[in-house]
């Protein structure tokens, strides 16, 4: 069982390019979220999505494209990726309510550089 | 806005315990996580406080006080495999879909020396 992944797992590129991070979990989780992780700024949420159609903004969503069309699937677009936007960026996954703690569950992470 | 203050970095020797502290401002809460992140790694669950008190978990207990908005992590004999980024975060009292978001703290580094 993979769980929750992203890909790629590492990418470079230009300032001004379009660049879609790819994340995928495996559990049927019906909330997904997106965080990016700087020094100095700790994780910081860009997008969640509570189900397929539904997402809204996080703390830093400016310059960040998402969808979900499927439960599974919860893209990343950087629409015109710039330096600023260099950064490690987690997916995250979390259960249906059903009660618990409702823990995230984080995917293994991408690193992206904007040169 | 929304405020989570961690120590920047610890050092603790190996078999020792060490605390690390967590404390915050926020418009609601709704519940306190540790997570541990190794470097190079995702953040992996460890804890969760939503009443006052300490909830233990092996090597690891975690406390929390709901009217000093304080909360520490105790790690106890603690290994070389422990040094790692402690991160505390809160789940504020949103209604609908943005209850589960969770702000986090900027995290801990621990390192432990032999």
């Amino acid at each position: 069982d993979a769980g929750i992944t992203q890909s790629p797992r590492y990418k470079i590129t230009e300032t001004g390019r379009q660049v879609t991070l790819m994340c995928h979990q495996t559990w049927s989780h019906s909330y997904m979220f997106w965080y990016r992780q700087d020094l100095g700024h700790g994780l910081r949420l860009i997008y969640y999505s509570a189900a397929a159609d539904i997402t809204d903004k996080g703390e830093v969503p400016d310059g960040y494209v998402v969808s979900r069309s499927k439960t599974e699937n919860f893209p990343l677009t950087l629409e015109s990726a710039t330096r600023s936007q260099t950064s490690v960026y987690f997916c995250a996954s979390t259960l249906l309510p059903s009660g618990g703690p409702y823990e995230q569950y984080f995917g293994p992470g991408t690193r992206l550089t904007v040169t | 806005g929304q405020n989570i203050d961690q120590p920047t970095e610890m050092t603790a020797t190996e078999g020792a315990i060490v605390q690390i502290n967590c404390t915050y401002q926020t418009s609601g809460f709704n519940g306190l996580f540790w997570y541990q992140q190794h470097a190079g790694e995702a953040p992996t669950f460890l804890s969760y406080n939503v009443l006052d008190g300490l909830e233990e978990k092996g090597r690891f207990s975690s406390f929390l006080s709901r009217s000093k908005g304080y909360s520490y992590l105790l790690l106890k004999e603690l290994q070389m495999k422990d040094s790692a980024s402690y991160l505390c975060a809160v789940r504020l009292a949103y209604s609908g879909a943005g209850s589960y978001q969770l702000t986090f703290g900027k995290g801990t580094k621990l390192s432990v020396i032999p």
